[in-house]
């Protein structure tokens, strides 16, 4: 299997334009994840996804952000308009079930520079 | 509100020493720990894991020891070798949910 596959792996933008970062699950997974990492508050998970469902959007910095599964194999996540606090690397990732015996699978993540 | 806590950015072990992380949360549902290793430019990779009910867990070098009244768990890696080098994530959760709260990372330099 492939992994979790991320596109772009790079995006540089600048300030006001929408950014779309998407996401391929490994096939089978029901869980999808999306976290964002910075120096100061380290991995925080944005939003979660069971079967192609929202579960968990209380991460969500404001409204700024969304994402969205329309399918198993894929995902987006969605800032418009973006600002320069916003620079980050978000990591998409999966599992198969919940809890014990599932961890995350990572993608290699999209390091975002918003100027 | 940082509910797993790493205090250590950074630390420096030298070859075939052991190494220490450590991690407090301060959440009393949490009752799943994990550990997950980053290489630069690459997602975290699934480590080590420990439930509650237990307090030590080993796997060939790595060891995760869990403190429950302290709300302390720590990750030791014997002996440590330079492939060892990377970001260390600790990671917590309530039994059955997939919610992992991460802590912010320390990072790992072992040195020949």
């Amino acid at each position: 299997d492939a992994g979790v596959i991320q596109s772009p792996r790079h995006e540089v933008t600048e300030m006001g334009q929408e950014v779309t970062l998407r996401c391929k699950p490994i096939s089978g997974h029901d869980y999808l994840f999306w976290y964002r990492q910075t120096m100061m508050r380290g991995l925080e998970l944005l939003i979660y996804f069971n079967n192609n469902v929202p579960i968990d959007d209380s991460g969500m910095p404001e409204d700024r952000f969304s994402a969205k599964m329309p399918n198993a194999s894929f995902s987006t996540l969605k800032i418009q308009p973006s600002e320069p606090r916003d620079s980050a690397v978000y990591f998409c990732a999966s599992s198969l079930g919940a809890g014990m015996g599932s961890p995350l699978h990572f993608g290699n993540g999209t390091r975002l520079t918003v100027t | 509100d940082q509910q797993v806590k790493q205090n250590s950015p950074s630390l420096s072990v030298q070859e075939g020493r052991i190494s220490i992380l450590n991690c407090d949360y301060t959440n009393s549902m949490f009752d799943y720990f994990l550990w997950y290793k980053k290489y630069p430019a690459e997602g975290p990779t699934f480590l080590i894991s420990i439930s509650s009910i237990k307090d030590k867990n080993e796997d060939g070098r790595f060891t995760v020891f869990l403190n429950k009244s302290a709300k302390h768990l720590s990750l030791h890696i014997v002996p440590s070798q330079p492939g060892d080098s990377a970001v260390y994530f600790c990671a917590a959760s309530v039994q059955g949910a997939q919610k992992l709260v991460f802590g912010q990372g320390t990072r790992l330099t072992i040195n020949p």
